[in-house]
């Protein structure tokens, strides 16, 4: 079976640029959560999506947003990137909330 | 709100001493304590989950245990691959309407030969 895919794996942008991340979650699993992961903070929950709709957000700015389509896969947006957004961005997936989540590769983003 | 505190911070040991690692932790309506292994520039590999105080489980050189207040992740006779990040996540409602896993700091073990 397929594990959690992430793409692209590294991106480098500049401050005030947009970025947009892509995960393709375990086959039949419905359930996608996003973290941020920066080695102060270690990870940080952002939202979790289950079947199109978002169930549960973290104490992010309304910077970052996401979504999550009819096949479960899902794409998390940063607008006006800061410096601070500077971290490795990880989707995980389950088959539901309660459920243990498979994480993927990850994202690195480094903004300049 | 949930809190994972894990500790120590980092712990180097020799090949063949063996130790634990700690996670105390905080939650709102416990469903499950899971520990995942993280090795650099990758993201974290699913190793336990646990339900209920005195459950154990194990899986080669580890055993994780669980309390009503912490967890203990045992590594018995290491060897230099075992040599990550161990982190603890608890999932619980945490002050909300929805189950969300919270995450520890992590232990970064090293293992020499």
């Amino acid at each position: 079976k397929a594990g959690v895919t992430q793409t692209p794996r590294y991106l480098i942008k500049t401050r005030g640029q947009q970025v947009t991340l892509s995960c393709s979650p375990i086959s039949g699993h419905r359930s996608v959560s996003w973290y941020q992961q920066t080695p102060g903070q270690g990870l940080q929950f952002l939202f979790e999506y289950f079947s199109e709709t978002q169930r549960n957000k973290g104490n992010f700015p309304g910077r970052f947003s996401g979504r999550q389509f009819s096949n479960s896969r899902s794409e998390m947006n940063v607008s006006t990137l800061e410096l601070g957004d500077s971290a490795l961005y990880l989707c995980a997936s389950s088959g539901g909330s309660a459920d243990t989540q498979y994480f993927g590769p990850g994202t690195r983003l480094t903004v300049l | 709100e949930d809190q994972v505190t894990q500790s120590p911070e980092a712990l180097r040991l020799q090949e063949g001493e063996s130790s634990s690692l700690n996670c105390s932790y905080t939650v709102s309506g416990l469903r499950g304590l899971f520990w995942y292994r993280q090795d650099p520039g990758k993201g974290p590999e699913f190793l336990f989950t646990l339900y209920s105080a005195g459950e154990e489980k194990e899986k080669e050189r580890l055993k994780a245990t669980l309390t009503k207040k912490e967890s203990f992740l045992h590594i018995t006779a290491p060897k230099p691959e075992d040599s990550a990040t161990y982190l603890c996540a608890v999932l619980g409602i945490g002050g909300g309407s929805n189950y969300k896993l919270t995450f520890g700091k992590g232990t970064l073990l090293t293992v020499n030969p």
